[in-house]
Formats: structure tokens, sequence, C-alpha cells
């Protein structure tokens, strides 16, 4: 079946430090892949998808790019701020398809 | 504008007494979802539905039950709830399509006493 694997968190990163999450996929056919962030006590929002082999979804300075060779979706941010800190998943389906999640990853930045 | 509301935002109920979670969309979406999130996990889809057409995960308990009487609204009911069914509920609508995400509800939050 469909399964997301993603980096275990949490991620400490200072803020304007450079981050990334990394978030690999197996799928069979070609998913949409997504970037949901959590803010606590909050139900998930999309921050960023891709549809097809090497589109870049991009979002409020977060980028992932769909790589299909390397079955990859990893996420990046060039300088994080504290209203960054969150929990991000990586997803992966759309429509009809079950969206199937992976584990999420904690991101605290600190001032 | 809120799209996809449920209520209420914070649930307490007692061990084996039911609740029913409710959830409405203003999208106009035929698919809905709901997922249970425990603290620090991934949500765990519980069940979907395409249209009204309703779709069990396999390994979702029978406690666990569901009803969408139109397009807009669709429940969660939880016939007798165990201490181990604390967590958010969220729901979730999508069009059609596999090119389209899915828009949550701001979750509920169930505490069971």
């Amino acid at each position: 079946g469909d399964s997301v694997t993603q980096m275990e968190g949490p991620v400490t990163l200072s803020e304007e430090a450079f981050l990334t999450i990394n978030c690999t996929y197996t799928a069979t056919g070609y998913p949409s892949l997504f970037w949901y962030v959590q803010y606590p006590g909050e139900g998930l929002q999309l921050l960023l998808k891709a549809t097809k082999a090497d589109d870049k979804g991009s979002n409020k300075g977060f980028e992932a790019t769909y790589r299909k060779e390397t079955t990859s979706f990893h996420l990046e941010k060039g300088s994080v701020q504290v209203s960054d800190s969150a929990v991000y998943f990586c997803a992966l389906g759309g429509g009809y398809q079950k969206v199937t999640f992976g584990t999420g990853t904690k991101l605290q930045v600190i001032p | 504008d809120a799209m996809v509301i449920q209520n209420p935002r914070y649930q307490v109920t007692q061990f084996g007494k039911p609740v029913t979670l409710s959830c409405s969309q203003t999208l106009n979406h035929n698919v809905m979802y709901w997922y249970q999130q425990k603290s620090s996990q991934a949500p765990k889809l519980l069940f979907h539905y395409y249209d009204k057409d309703f779709n069990n995960e396999a390994d979702t308990p029978d406690n666990f039950q569901s009803r969408r009487p139109n397009t807009s609204f669709c429940f969660l009911d939880i016939r007798s709830p165990g201490l181990g069914d604390a967590a958010m509920y969220l729901c979730a609508t999508s069009r059609q399509g596999r090119e389209t995400e899915a828009f949550f509800g701001q979750g509920t939050r169930l505490t069971v006493v």
C-alpha cells in the first residue's frame, strides 16, 4: 500500500536558519504530493502541493520538488521564523484517493 | 470565511455515553473524510464518503459510525466511548480528482472521563 516516511523530529533551529525536512514515499501510480502544517490545537492547513514529477510547490517561502526518480518531496525554507514553529506533515493522495500522511515533524524555531 | 466547520471545538463525554461530532462544509465538495489524531501522531483515516457512498477503513472499530444526510453535513457517532477514544477528530473535504487537496476543519478535541 501507499506510505510516506518523513524525518523524525523534533527539529530545533535558530531564527533565520535553513530548514530541510525529508520526505520519501511509496505509491502505485502517480500520486499528488502535499505538505500540510498544523499549529497547536488546530486542524491541518495545506502548505504546498505538487501534482506531477518535477513540479515545484511553493508558499510562504517554503518549497518542495516532486522527485519521481528518488520518490522524494523534501520541504525546504531558506530562513525560518519563530512563527514557523508547528508540526509539518508530508502526504500523498488527493481527490477520491484517501490522503496518506507521514508521521509528522515538529519544528521549533528559537529567537 | 470558514469553509469546513466542526462543532464543538471541545467535547467532554462520559465513558460509555454515546457522543456525536458534527462537520459542515460550504465548499460543495463531494468527498468528506473523518480522521482521528492522537497526540503527536499522524491523522488516521476512519472513513470517507464519495457523495453518499460510504467507505470504511478495515481497522476502524465498530464503535465508530458515520452519517452523511446531505452534501454539506457529516456526523461521527461514537456509540460507547472508551478512554482510548480520547483524541482530536478531524473532518476534511475534497473535490474528486487526483490533484485536489483536502481542506480540514479545526477539529474537535474529545475528552472521555
